[in-house]
C-alpha cells in the first residue's frame, strides 16, 4: 500500500512564525504535491515537484516555499505565517510510470495561525 | 482554461434511494478519477477510469466515463448512511502530472 505521512495532524502557530510542514511517501513516487483546502474553495494547488530539487508553482504559491532534497520528502514552508494561512494542508504523491496521474494523499495537517 | 464541474454541489437524500453525481470537464482527457473525503479527513481514491466507456463498481457505487461527452457519472444505488461524504472528481491536467479538481459534491444520507 502507498503510504503518505505528514508530520503533524494539528498545528497551532503564531503570526510571523516560520512554519515547516513535512510530507514523506514510501512508494518511490517521482511527483509530490501540496494543496490547501478551505471550506467552499475546494482543493487549491500550492506547489508541486516532479523530481528531487525541482519545484513548480501551483495556483496559489504566494507566502509559501517548498523544498525537496530527497525523493521521498517534500516540505512546505510558511516563511512568516499569517492568519489567512489557517487551513487544512494536504500532501499527495503520484508515480510517473503507471500511465495515469492518480494521486495518493496524506492524512492532512490542520494549521491554525493565531 | 481547463475546468471540471460537478453537480450537484450538495445533495441530501434518504437511505435506500438511488442518485447520480455528474462530473463534466472541458479538456480532451480520457482519464478521470473519483475520490471520497470524510469530514475532517483526507482524500481517498475510489475509482480510476482510464478510457472511454470505462465502468467501475465498488459496493453501492458505480462510476462511468464518456470521453466524447466529457462526462463522468458516479451512481449511488440504495444509499446507506455510511456513504455520507464529499465526493471529488478530477481529470488529468495535461502537464507535469497535475490533476484538475472539481469543487466536490457533499452528500448527506439520512436514515
Amino acid at each position: 500500500d502507498v503510504k503518505v505521512t505528514q508530520s503533524s495532524r494539528y498545528l497551532v502557530k503564531r503570526t510571523g512564525e516560520k512554519v515547516f510542514l513535512e510530507c514523506v511517501q514510501d512508494m518511490d513516487h517521482e511527483n509530490m504535491f501540496w494543496y490547501r483546502q478551505d471550506p467552499g474553495l475546494g482543493l487549491r494547488l500550492i506547489y508541486f515537484s516532479y523530481d528531487v530539487k525541482m519545484k513548480e508553482k501551483g495556483d496559489i504559491p504566494e507566502g509559501y516555499s517548498v523544498s525537496r532534497e530527497k525523493k521521498e520528502r517534500f516540505s512546505l514552508i510558511l516563511e512568516s505565517a499569517s492568519t489567512n494561512q489557517t487551513s487544512m494542508y494536504l500532501c499527495a504523491s503520484s508515480s510517473s510510470g503507471t500511465g495515469n496521474y492518480e494521486q495518493y494523499f496524506g492524512p492532512g495537517t490542520r494549521l491554525t495561525v493565531t | 482554461e481547463l475546468k471540471v464541474e460537478q453537480n450537484p454541489l450538495f445533495l441530501s437524500m434518504q437511505e435506500g434511494k438511488n442518485y447520480t453525481i455528474y462530473c463534466n470537464y472541458s479538456t480532451t482527457s480520457d482519464r478521470l478519477y473519483w475520490y471520497r473525503q470524510d469530514p475532517g479527513k483526507s482524500l481517498e481514491s475510489l475509482f480510476v477510469l482510464l478510457s472511454n466507456g470505462a465502468v467501475k463498481q465498488e459496493g453501492r457505487l458505480m462510476a462511468s466515463l464518456d470521453t466524447k461527452a466529457r462526462l463522468s457519472t458516479l451512481h449511488i444505488t440504495a444509499a446507506v448512511h455510511d456513504l455520507s461524504a464529499t465526493y471529488f472528481c478530477a481529470v488529468d491536467g495535461g502537464s507535469n502530472y497535475q490533476l484538475i479538481w472539481g469543487a466536490g459534491t457533499k452528500l448527506i444520507i439520512k436514515p
